[in-house]
């Protein structure tokens, strides 16, 4: 069975600009999850889609935005790029989401913003 | 902070040896997971333990929850240098079982 996958794996943009990370679930995997991992604030959660809906939403400005697709695909978008959103990018999908449910992880896409 | 956090921050050891990691929280909790990172790669999933479990074993991995401390602990017994890692303990809270990561514990095995 395939792994999350994402794409692209790495990305350069200047400030101002816009980004659209992508990410595919494991095969049969309703839920997916993305967070951001930076050296100073560890690994945050930014949103979870389940079934194309947002199901919950972390702490983030409105800049950052997602959506999921009926094939379980999604994407997340962040729109006048700052320094501090260089960071790495997972995505991880899981059966339902939830509690008692294993996250599988994307090996990331590291965007670096100048 | 709803998240978890992890102590130390960094542990260095000789492979043979065993290594202790330990994760705090704040609040109540319904699971708590733990999971490893290779060179900041993607997290790989190790044990999930639920808040009325008190010690999970997977094979040399060995985590205890204390729900009345809020704390957990992961053992890695006899440690081998591909044990080097960060891991990252993650509290699920709330309705929304969302986990919560911390910084984690960057884990060296020297061989």
């Amino acid at each position: 069975k395939a792994g999350v996958t994402q794409t692209p794996r790495y990305l350069i943009k200047t400030r101002g600009q816009q980004v659209t990370l992508s990410c595919s679930p494991i095969s049969g995997h309703r839920s997916v999850s993305w967070y951001q991992q930076t050296p100073g604030q560890g690994l945050q959660f930014l949103f979870e889609y389940f079934s194309e809906t947002q199901r919950n939403k972390g702490n983030f400005p409105g800049r950052f935005s997602g959506r999921q697709f009926s094939n379980s695909r999604s994407e997340m978008n962040v729109s006048t790029l700052e320094l501090g959103d260089s960071a790495l990018y997972l995505c991880a999908s899981s059966l339902y989401g939830g509690g008692n449910n294993e996250q599988f992880f994307g090996p990331g896409t590291r965007l670096t913003v100048l | 902070s709803q998240q978890g956090e992890e102590d130390p921050q960094a542990l260095s050891i000789q492979e043979g040896e065993n290594a202790t990691m330990n994760c705090s929280y704040k609040t109540s909790i319904n699971n708590l997971q733990w999971y490893r990172q290779n060179s900041g790669r993607g997290l790989v999933h190790l044990i999930l333990i639920r808040s009325n479990e008190r010690e999970k074993h997977s094979g040399r991995l060995r985590v205890t929850l204390d729900t009345s401390k809020k704390s957990s602990s992961l053992l890695i017994t006899a440690s081998r240098a591909a044990d080097t890692a960060s891991y990252f303990c993650a509290p699920e809270w709330g309705g929304s079982y969302i986990p919560t990561f911390g910084r984690g514990t960057s884990l060296i095995v020297h061989p």
